[in-house]
């Protein structure tokens, strides 16, 4: 296991540009969740996928944010119109859930952190 | 949903100090993490343990479910412990359904000197 990635790194950006992360879990990791932390919080959830099907959305993922993880492997979340408001890490986890194992433990990546300037 | 609150928020030791860090949730979980965030942001995950006690190296957790918190210890602290420590819940309740989605509490900024 190479453990999760994640691309860029870092992002720099100006107001109104379009942006987009991508992210490679775990291998064979059949859940992957994407959160995002601003300086001095806690990560807040965004959205998750099983597989290719993305089953939850939070309240925090508005009409400019939008994810995929097409052949439910690698997952990207794009940022249209960005405002400065959407400066923070990106954080993307994954796991692995099956009938036979209890574990839900999630392993994170390191981050793509964006500045809206 | 559920709610997570974490005592500290801030702490200082003296290299070699042992300390205690506390996580309370609002309600039944079936997953408890605990995390250290580097200064690069990295969330390196301690330790999985929605029950019971679990041990590894100078850290253990221990996690009381019915009573709703859990505790992380660091024994014979060192610099490099220095960091912000998470614990995050997924939760589990009655007539919820949960993907497993954390929720994480405030963090405690744990500073070491040497």
């Amino acid at each position: 296991d190479t453990g999760v990635s994640q691309d860029p790194r870092h992002k720099i950006t100006k107001r109104g540009q379009n942006v987009t992360f991508r992210c490679d879990p775990i291998s064979e990791h059949n859940r992957l969740y994407w959160y995002r932390q601003t300086l001095g919080q806690g990560p807040e959830f965004l959205t998750y996928f099983q597989n290719e099907a993305q089953l939850e959305k939070s309240r925090l993922l508005s009409d400019r944010f939008s994810a995929e993880r097409p052949k439910g492997s690698f997952s990207t979340l794009e940022i249209q119109r960005t405002e400065q408001g959407d400066s923070a890490m990106y954080l993307c986890a994954s796991s692995l859930r099956t009938s036979f194992q209890n574990s839900y433990e999630q392993y994170f990546g390191p981050g793509t952190r964006l500045t809206v300037t | 949903g559920i709610q997570v609150e974490q005592s500290p928020p801030d702490l200082i030791l003296q290299e070699g100090a042992n300390s205690t860090l506390r996580c309370n949730f609002s309600d039944s979980v079936n997953n408890l993490q605990w995390f250290h965030q580097n200064p690069w942001g990295q969330l390196i995950n301690l330790f999985y343990i929605p029950s019971g006690t679990k041990q590894n190296g100078r850290l253990s957790a221990t996690t009381v479910a019915t009573e709703r918190y859990s505790l992380l210890y660091i024994s014979s602290s060192q610099t490099t412990d220095s960091g912000v420590y998470f614990c995050a819940v997924a939760g589990g309740g009655a007539g919820g359904t949960s993907y497993g989605k954390l929720t994480f509490g405030q963090g405690t900024i744990l500073t070491v000197h040497p």
